[in-house]
């Protein structure tokens, strides 16, 4: 089955405490991208990856980092995750190029921060 | 400027009738794609239907139709026959391809409208 996965699915945490959320997809997909979710602000992109050692930020980078070693898996860490970070997360992937490309979705994580 | 916007933070209908979900977007190239999702209650990112900037005929899938107007600018869903499972909050979505052709996949949303479908 062609699928996002996320792990973990849910998460507390507290200020300061590094943590690493993994997404891994079967698709083949070179496109992959972290999102966040905040009430009234819709979804924002976080980080995204054309391919294989390619990333890049998106709007809202600050105190995330991203590594893409292999193109099935595209981990988030929050090297000292802070309060304003509490939200939930998606992780994405579709194949490259123009034309209806669906994005497929992981699950989401929900993150607390204390 | 917001480059997705959704009006209305929550909508009512009743069960069997239709409802439309408002959109507007704002770009300046003439490649990109319209997007709708569903997220229900259990948090999950349901696609519903796209939209091509060059595609001539406004896009079905099912009970889900997307009014495209692309002078004004707007994208807006309807859904026919309102299901109680229908009831969830529905984000519109644009991805701009760039001049090349190519897309490198950003979507940028909306804020999203919560609809509520009443028996």
């Amino acid at each position: 089955e062609a699928q996002v996965t996320q792990n973990p699915r849910y998460l507390i945490t507290v200020t300061g405490k590094k943590l690493t959320v993994t997404c891994s997809q079967n698709m083949n997909h070179e496109y992959m991208s972290w999102y966040r979710q905040d009430p009234g602000l819709g979804l924002r992109q976080i980080y995204y990856s054309m391919n294989v050692e390619v990333t890049d930020k998106g709007d809202v980078p600050e105190g995330y980092k991203v590594s893409r070693k292999e193109k099935r898996n595209f981990p988030l860490i929050l090297e000292s995750p802070s309060p304003n970070q509490t939200s939930l997360y998606f992780c994405a992937s579709r194949l490259s190029g123009t034309g209806r490309g669906t994005q497929y979705f992981g699950p989401g994580t929900r993150l607390l921060v204390l | 400027a917001q480059k997705i916007t959704q009006t209305q933070p929550g909508m009512f209908v009743q069960e069997k009738e239709a409802v439309t979900l408002d959109c507007t977007y704002d770009t300046s190239d003439q490649s990109y794609g319209l997007f709708w999702y569903k997220q229900p209650s259990s948090g999950e990112m349901i696609f519903l239907i796209y939209q091509g900037s060059y595609d001539e005929q406004n896009a079905t899938e099912g009970r889900y139709s997307l009014n495209f107007q692309k002078a004004r600018k707007s994208a807006n869903l309807v859904i026919s026959a309102s299901q109680l499972g229908d009831s969830a909050m529905y984000f519109c979505a644009m991805r701009e391809d760039n001049a090349g052709g190519t897309s490198y996949g950003k979507l940028t949303f909306g804020q999203g409208t919560i609809l509520t479908v009443h028996p």
